[in-house]
């Protein structure tokens, strides 16, 4: 079993709703990180987060220490946010393990 | 944006041939790591780095080797090229290890025939 899960790995939407990207992990952790990465192009972090909620635009990343997990949150979705969400946690230590990706598509 | 180069962006290659990938940064950051991305594995670490001279290993280090003989600078590389180390390679950094901010660079594409 994979350290990181995330759900759904592909999700399909229409413009204007609201998305849920989900992220459990399995071991402790230090911080939690979301990721955005376009087709074709390189890596953004979104959030890095250690507890409670995080904002940004129209995105918001929650995080449960006790249930061991964290959600990313997408308003008003539009269709340049299509990419892959990639969650990754920091074990204790400097490395993180990483997530499959969700790969999301909205239409128009 | 964080100043943060990948050299080459992309690089065909034969199986059994030296390889070099370079990371340079102008953030002064402390911490840098070489990753893989491959369909169905995601992201994993190959190398990372905590400092000039300072290095450990990731998850998939085998078949690679790293130096940082400069705080810009973070090289990676395939010392003798295998058909299984054709991937994108991702060089990432942070001032605070996996605890703070990353910083990516925009990927290195390799083909090994």
């Amino acid at each position: 079993k994979n350290e990181v899960e995330q759900s759904p790995q592909n999700l399909t939407a229409q413009e204007g709703e609201f998305i849920t990207i989900n992220c459990s992990y399995s071991v402790g952790i230090s911080a939690l990180h979301w990721l955005q990465q376009h087709p074709g192009g390189g890596i953004v972090s979104l959030f890095m987060l250690s507890s409670g909620k995080k904002k940004h635009g129209r995105l918001i990343a929650t995080i449960n220490i006790q249930e061991k997990h964290s959600s990313l949150h997408i308003t008003a979705s539009h269709p340049r946010d299509s990419a892959v969400y990639i969650c990754a946690v920091a074990r204790y230590g400097n490395k993180l393990v990483f997530g499959a990706g969700t790969i999301l598509r909205v239409k128009s | 944006d964080a100043g943060i180069t990948q050299s080459p962006r992309h690089k065909v290659t034969e199986t059994g041939t030296p390889v070099t990938l370079r990371c340079h940064q102008t953030e002064n950051h402390r911490y840098m790591y070489w990753y893989r991305q491959d369909p169905g594995h995601g992201l994993r670490l190959i190398h990372y780095s905590y400092g000039v001279k300072d290095t450990d290993k990731g998850e998939v280090s085998d078949g690679y080797s790293v130096s940082r003989s400069k705080t810009e600078d973070f090289l990676l590389t395939l010392e003798s090229a295998t058909s299984s180390q054709t991937s994108v390679y991702f060089c990432a950094i942070s001032d605070s290890g996996a605890n703070g901010p990353l910083h990516f660079g925009n990927g290195t594409r390799l083909t090994v025939t």
